[in-house]
């Protein structure tokens, strides 16, 4: 069975701080998709990125960075000088390859609560 | 930019009463999704569908049905709605190609049972 853990419910850090937000999954598919998502307060889920298991380049896009290593299950996500504007919930999310081969079943984590404060 | 729409946004319902929540997507994506969001629980999977007709259960399908009739349209039907049932309803949808399925979500329901 599939499964997503993100065992922080809640981080707060003070702005220009780095911060990482951990991620463990458990799946038996040899293929599969890994997600981060942000929630900010106004409610709308926000796609950050998208990695397949075949894929294990660590990824930079600006201040956001992502960790993926297949020999521990997890997918971590670093902010580095985090500001104000990054407080929000963040989801880590796992998608199982389907019967036609993509991206099918995707469940989520319980989220960690980002609070970065001025 | 995909759209996903969700009918309603805010809904106060009885015990009891059927509820309906309807949803539809606007680029032709092949998979659909009802998540529950609670505080402390994240996002929890109701019921998924990758094609027209076809359904399967997520993690939480009891008191739940789904009805997908028409590609773009997926529908969650809660047949005697319950206090147990107030939250917040997400629907998405995706590509089931491996390197397009990123999930798009609609704004959310928020339900209320009294």
């Amino acid at each position: 069975a599939q499964k997503v853990t993100q065992a922080q419910t809640e981080i707060s850090v003070v702005e220009k701080e780095d911060v990482t937000l951990d991620c463990v999954y458990e799946t038996r598919d040899t293929t599969y998709y890994l997600f981060w998502y942000k929630q900010p307060p106004s409610g709308e889920l926000v796609f950050l990125i998208r990695r397949n298991s075949f894929d294990e380049q660590n990824e930079i896009s600006g201040r956001y960075s992502w960790n993926f290593q297949k020999s521990t299950s997890s997918f971590n996500f670093t902010i580095t000088a985090s500001q104000v504007v990054d407080s929000a919930v963040y989801f880590c999310a796992l998608s199982d390859n389907g019967p036609r081969g993509g991206g099918f079943k995707t469940i989520f984590g319980a989220g960690t609560r980002l609070f970065v404060k001025a | 930019d995909v759209k996903v729409t969700q009918s309603s946004r805010y809904l106060v319902k009885r015990t009891g009463e059927k509820v309906f929540l309807e949803c539809v997507q606007d680029m032709d994506h092949e998979n659909m999704f009802w998540y529950r969001q609670d505080p402390g629980l994240g996002l929890r999977l109701i019921y998924f569908s990758y094609d027209v007709k076809m359904k399967e259960k997520g993690d939480i399908p009891e008191g739940y049905s789904v009805s997908r009739e028409k590609k773009e349209r997926f529908s969650l039907i809660l047949e005697s709605a319950s206090t147990n049932q107030t939250s917040m309803y997400l629907c998405a949808s995706s590509f089931y190609v491996g390197g397009r399925n990123t999930i798009y979500f609609g704004e959310g329901s928020w339900l209320t049972v009294v």
